[in-house]
């Protein structure tokens, strides 16, 4: 079974630049997740998705920050304009239904680097 | 939500059993023990969870306390890929399985 792919799997950019970083969960997974990762911290939940609906975005920065999954299946995180301190690793995740049972299956990751 | 307790870093002998232990003394009745690691570039990966009888998987173990305020995950026979940060998480009361990780604990794994 293919697993969660994220790209880019790396990205440089100046700050006040705009970037986005695209998901594609497990087929048939209904819930999507972007984790925000600093370096030598645990991941982050930024938003969560159940199909195209989001469930929770309370620690997403939404005046720079906007996330869709417009039908259902892949989804893209954007940052715009970026800053030094959104410096990370944005993980993707999916899981089968959301609920809390369910095992989160994470992507590699997008290393972002903000100069 | 509850939050959890770990040691920030730990060494384990290759072959040996790793015993990875993690405090949640404020767990409610019905929160879950997850267990995830983290091998260095890569995303975090499930390794098991349980909610007050002890697990087993083909990874590892996991021994829950009987007032649930502890658990040990533990890896029986460890060996090099298993070095990676392990993160230990209580989930939380509102629906849905959102995962709050912490620092984790650094296992190394050494020859």
């Amino acid at each position: 079974e293919a697993g969660v792919a994220q790209s880019p799997r790396y990205k440089i950019i100046e700050k006040r630049q705009s970037v986005a970083f695209w998901c594609n969960p497990i087929s048939g997974h209904a819930t999507l997740y972007w984790y925000q990762q600093i370096l030598g911290q645990g991941p982050k939940l930024l938003i969560q998705f159940q199909n195209n609906g989001v469930v929770d975005d309370s620690q997403l920065p939404k005046d720079r920050f906007s996330a869709e999954r417009l039908k259902g299946v892949d989804s893209t995180l954007k940052i715009q304009p970026a800053k030094l301190e959104d410096s990370a690793v944005y993980l993707c995740a999916s899981s089968l239904a959301g609920g809390r049972r369910d095992t989160q299956y994470f992507g590699p990751g997008t290393r972002l680097t903000v100069l | 939500d509850a939050k959890t307790t770990q040691p920030t870093s730990m060494d384990c002998a290759e072959g040996r059993a790793a015993n990875l232990p993690c405090n949640h003394s404020t767990i409610s009745g019905n929160e879950y023990v997850y267990w995830y690691r983290q091998i260095h570039s890569q995303g975090p990966q499930y390794i098991i969870h349980g909610l007050k009888n002890n697990e087993t998987n083909e990874m590892a173990s996991l021994i829950i306390t009987e007032d649930r305020k502890s658990s040990t995950l533990i890896l029986p026979h460890a060996t090099l890929r298993d070095t990676a940060v392990y993160y230990c998480i209580v989930s939380p009361l509102k629906a849905g399985n959102m995962l709050t990780f912490g620092g984790g604990t650094r296992l190394m794994v050494k020859p």
